[in-house]
């Protein structure tokens, strides 16, 4: 089966721009997350959705970041504006429900803030 | 927050098991012990999960205390690929299925 998939591979952007990332999850699956991961640590978990509703977004820094899943398929995650520190590896993976299952991760998205 | 520690770094040697410990204390009934890792530059990988029974597939081998605060992952034969770092996460996918990483370990293989 195909994977996650996720665009773009790489971006640089200036400090005070704005910036989107896009996830394909593995058909059928209705939770989708994303996570930043900052060098030398672990992911953290910005936002989780079950199909296109909202189920955790407590670390997600509102005042910057939105994320959607319009139709409970593909989503996009922006930022807006960029901050220095915002620089990281945005991960999106994939779960189906109904069962103890694994999730599935995209390559990531490198974002630089200069 | 994550509900797992694990310690920072291990080393193993080649050809030899790699036991990778994590402890998740406050565990609930309905959470499942995750594992995951990360080669550098690449997304998280699954390797194994488990509720209460040992577990064992191609990869590695899971092995959860009786009293589910604890439990490791076992390679049995480890390789040079397969340092990395590895996750411990408890998750509990029938109900909200989120999923939180702590640092993890990083495991580095000798030849």
């Amino acid at each position: 089966e195909a994977g996650v998939a996720q665009s773009p591979r790489y971006k640089i952007i200036e400090k005070r721009q704005s910036v989107a990332f896009w996830c394909n999850p593995i058909s059928g699956h209705a939770t989708l997350y994303w996570y930043q991961q900052i060098l030398g640590q672990g992911p953290k978990l910005l936002i989780q959705f079950q199909n296109n509703g909202v189920v955790d977004d407590s670390q997600l820094p509102k005042d910057r970041f939105s994320a959607e899943r319009l139709k409970g398929v593909d989503s996009t995650l922006k930022i807006q504006p960029a901050k220095l520190e915002d620089s990281a590896v945005y991960l999106c993976a994939s779960s189906s429900t109904g069962g103890a299952t694994e999730a599935f991760f995209g390559q990531g998205t490198r974002l630089t803030v200069v | 927050d994550a509900k797992t520690t694990q310690p920072p770094s291990m080393d193993c040697a080649e050809g030899r098991a790699a036991n990778l410990p994590c402890n998740h204390s406050t565990i609930s009934g309905n959470e499942y012990v995750y594992w995951y890792r990360q080669i550098h530059s690449q997304g998280p990988q699954y390797i194994i999960h488990g509720l209460k029974n040992n577990e064992t597939n191609e990869m590695a081998s899971l092995i959860i205390t009786e009293d589910r605060k604890s439990s490791t992952l076992i390679l049995p034969h480890a390789t040079l690929r397969d340092t990395a770092v590895y996750y411990c996460i408890v998750r509990a996918p029938y109900n909200n299925n989120d999923m939180r990483f702590g640092a993890g370990t990083r495991l580095t293989v000798k030849p």
